[in-house]
């Protein structure tokens, strides 16, 4: 079974430039998430979403992000200017909520240096 | 205000000893637990949970321990093997809220 997939797995871009990752989560699955990793913070969640609406994006730093799901197939996260404090390592994750427990299947994550 | 608390950066046994990784929560209104194992490079893959009905859950070599008067649960690991070396993270969440709160994870080195 193939499992969440993202891409690029590795993005190295100027500061101002924009970056667009991409994750295409577990068929069937009815969530996605997008997680960020930082040292300092560990995993953050910065957006869900639920049967393709966005149900809850408190934790997205700021304007200069965005995420869209136009189908149960499809996510893109979005940073536009990046910074190099946008620096992370960014996961996609899915689920199918409404089973037992909250068990979230990770992507490999995509790899961002800003500089 | 870390509502999750993985306070040992790092852990470092024996194989074929036990592996002991705890985490702390501040949140009373927790009520199902997990532990994510992740490999350099690779996302976070479940390891195993627990609901707040219980105090234990096994699997295989792996047990985890919750004690909700101290607001603690603790991985076990036995016997531990090289191939458990990996970052292991706590998280936890409200009834069925899909929002998952991490610890910031420990870091387990198994010896050969």
């Amino acid at each position: 079974d193939a499992g969440v997939i993202q891409s690029p797995r590795h993005e190295v871009t100027e500061m101002g430039q924009e970056v667009t990752l991409r994750c295409k989560p577990i068929s069937g699955h009815n969530s996605l998430f997008w997680y960020r990793q930082t040292m300092m913070r560990g995993l953050e969640l910065l957006i869900y979403f639920n049967n393709n609406v966005p149900i809850d994006d408190s934790g997205m730093p700021e304007d200069r992000f965005s995420a869209k799901m136009p189908n149960a197939s499809f996510s893109t996260l979005k940073i536009q200017p990046s910074e190099p404090r946008d620096s992370a390592v960014y996961f996609c994750a899915s689920s199918l909520i409404g089973q037992p427990g909250n068990t979230i299947y990770f992507g490999e994550g995509s790899w961002l240096t800003v500089v | 205000d870390q509502q999750v608390k993985q306070n040992s950066p790092s852990l470092s046994v024996q194989e074929g000893r036990i592996s002991i990784l705890n985490c702390d929560y501040t949140n009373s209104m927790f009520d199902y637990f997990l532990w994510y194992k992740k490999y350099p490079a690779e996302g976070p893959t479940f390891l195993i949970s627990i609901s707040s009905i219980k105090d234990k859950n096994e699997d295989g070599r792996f047990t985890v321990f919750l004690n909700k008067s101290a607001k603690h649960l603790s991985l076990h690991i036995v016997p531990s093997q090289p191939g458990d070396s990996a970052v292991y993270f706590c998280a936890a969440s409200r009834g069925s809220n899909y929002k998952l709160t991490f610890g910031k994870g420990t870091l387990l080195t198994v010896n050969p």
